[in-house]
């Protein structure tokens, strides 16, 4: 079956680009996360959604990062102005939101490199 | 910052049972642990959870202590294909539909070895 789906799986960019990156959840998860990587370190949480709200943006670094999910599905993580430090892999989850507990489905990852 | 403590890496002989340890000593009473692992390029994967009783599933079992301050992680017969970074989370577990998020530590590395 599908699961979460990121793209694109690599993306290079120049310093002070934007970027979108873009996290497709398992159809009918109504809870999405973005996380982002660096080299051997865990992921790092950057913000959860519930439905279209963000439940919480505690983690996103600073306001040149933004992340939408207008229709409560498909999420994109904006970054403006990228600097050398974003260059990390992204990662999306989701989960499907009911009464107990449901695990988190991780995608594969969006690598960004600045240059 | 994650609320658990793990070793940073440990090998294991394949075909033998990989006890993985983590420490949550300040864990709460509505917190549950959580174990996920992350194979190498690959996004993390949920392994198993658990509130105070052990629990068991297909992959692996999971043992926390009478006082829920530490738990492990239990893989009965390590594969090459274990080979990945093991993390330890506490999450707070909310009946009313609302899920916290999950904050990651650095993990255990786990080596298998032929």
């Amino acid at each position: 079956g599908a699961g979460v789906s990121q793209t694109p799986s690599n993306k290079v960019t120049e310093k002070g680009k934007y970027v979108e990156l873009r996290c497709d959840p398992i159809s009918g998860h109504t809870a999405l996360y973005w996380y982002r990587q660096s080299l051997g370190q865990g992921p790092e949480f950057l913000i959860y959604f519930q439905g279209t709200g963000a439940a919480d943006d505690s983690g996103l670094p600073n306001d040149r990062f933004f992340a939408v999910r207008p229709e409560g599905s498909v999420s994109t993580l904006k970054i403006q102005r990228t600097e050398r430090g974003d260059s990390a892999v992204y990662l999306c989850a989701s989960s499907l939101n009911s009464q107990g507990y449901t695990e988190a489905f991780f995608g594969q990852g969006t690598r960004l490199t600045v240059v | 910052d994650a609320k658990t403590t793990q070793p940073p890496s440990m090998d294991c002989a394949e075909g033998r049972a990989a006890n993985l340890p983590c420490n949550h000593s300040t864990i709460s009473g509505n917190e549950y642990v959580y174990w996920y692992r992350q194979i190498h390029s690959q996004g993390p994967q949920y392994i198993i959870h658990g509130l105070k009783n052990n629990e068991t599933n297909e992959m692996a079992s999971l043992i926390i202590t009478e006082d829920r301050k530490s738990s492990t992680l239990i893989l009965p017969h390590a594969t090459l294909r274990d080979t990945a970074v093991y993390y330890c989370i506490v999450r707070v577990f909310d009946y009313g539909g609302s899920q916290g998020n999950l904050i990651f530590g650095k993990g255990t590395k786990l080596s298998v070895k032929p």
